[in-house]
């Protein structure tokens, strides 16, 4: 079975651009989490999908969104890009929202000039 | 609110020394899960834990779940250079209502000098 993908792999942007970040779960994962990981600061949680809709939202500003279509793809969209955005964003798929296991796709590293 | 606590935060040893990394939880939990971060990797899942009081071995990790299913343990007998990274434990706590959200501790780093 093919794990979780992400796209893309690496990406460069400026100030003030926004981003589109792409996951594919797991076939037959219908919950993908979003988070954001940057050097000493672990894995901090940005939202979670399941069936198309929001069912958590971590502490991060309006900048930060996300959707999940039917085929339980997910993106997640920043715009207004800060220097600080410059993370690791990291995509986990599992079968359903309620604390199952999750698995973490490859990330992309983001790098805001 | 609720959290899962994982301490150190980091840790070095040297290599055959053994590692220790505890994980606390504010509330009970249904379950408790493990996963490791390889140094430009992705965290990657070890284990779940289930039942209060259960232990389970994989080689040379032995994880602990506490009896009152709030904390947990994950010990490394003679570590490798292979062991390094950033290991992270996480529970299903309460999000609101009957949401509920696996919750990952901070993680601890370990580094072995070999």
């Amino acid at each position: 079975k093919a794990g979780v993908t992400q796209t893309p792999r690496y990406l460069i942007k400026t100030r003030g651009q926004q981003v589109t970040l792409s996951c594919s779960p797991i076939s037959g994962h219908r919950s993908v989490s979003w988070y954001q990981q940057t050097p000493g600061q672990g894995l901090q949680f940005l939202f979670e999908y399941f069936s198309e809709t929001q069912r958590n939202k971590g502490n991060f500003p309006g900048r930060f969104s996300g959707r999940q279509f039917s085929n339980s793809r997910s993106e997640m969209n920043v715009s207004t890009l800060e220097l600080g955005d410059s993370a690791l964003y990291l995509c986990a798929s599992s079968l359903d929202p309620w604390g199952k296991t999750q698995y973490f796709g490859p990330g992309t590293r983001l790098l805001v000039l | 609110g609720q959290q899962v606590m994982q301490i150190p935060q980091y840790q070095h040893v040297q290599e055959g020394e053994d590692f220790t990394t505890y994980c606390n939880s504010s509330t009970t939990l249904s379950n408790i899960q493990w996963y490791k971060q390889r140094p430009g990797g992705h965290p990657v899942f070890l284990i779940q834990l289930v039942k209060s009081g259960e232990v389970k071995k994989q080689k040379r990790l032995t994880f602990q779940f506490g009896e009152a299913k709030k904390n947990s343990s994950l010990h490394i007998t003679a570590t490798q250079t292979t062991d390094v990274g950033t290991y992270f434990c996480a529970g299903p706590l309460n999000s609101g209502g009957s949401n509920y959200k696996l919750t990952f501790g901070k993680g601890t780093l370990l580094t072995v000098n070999p």
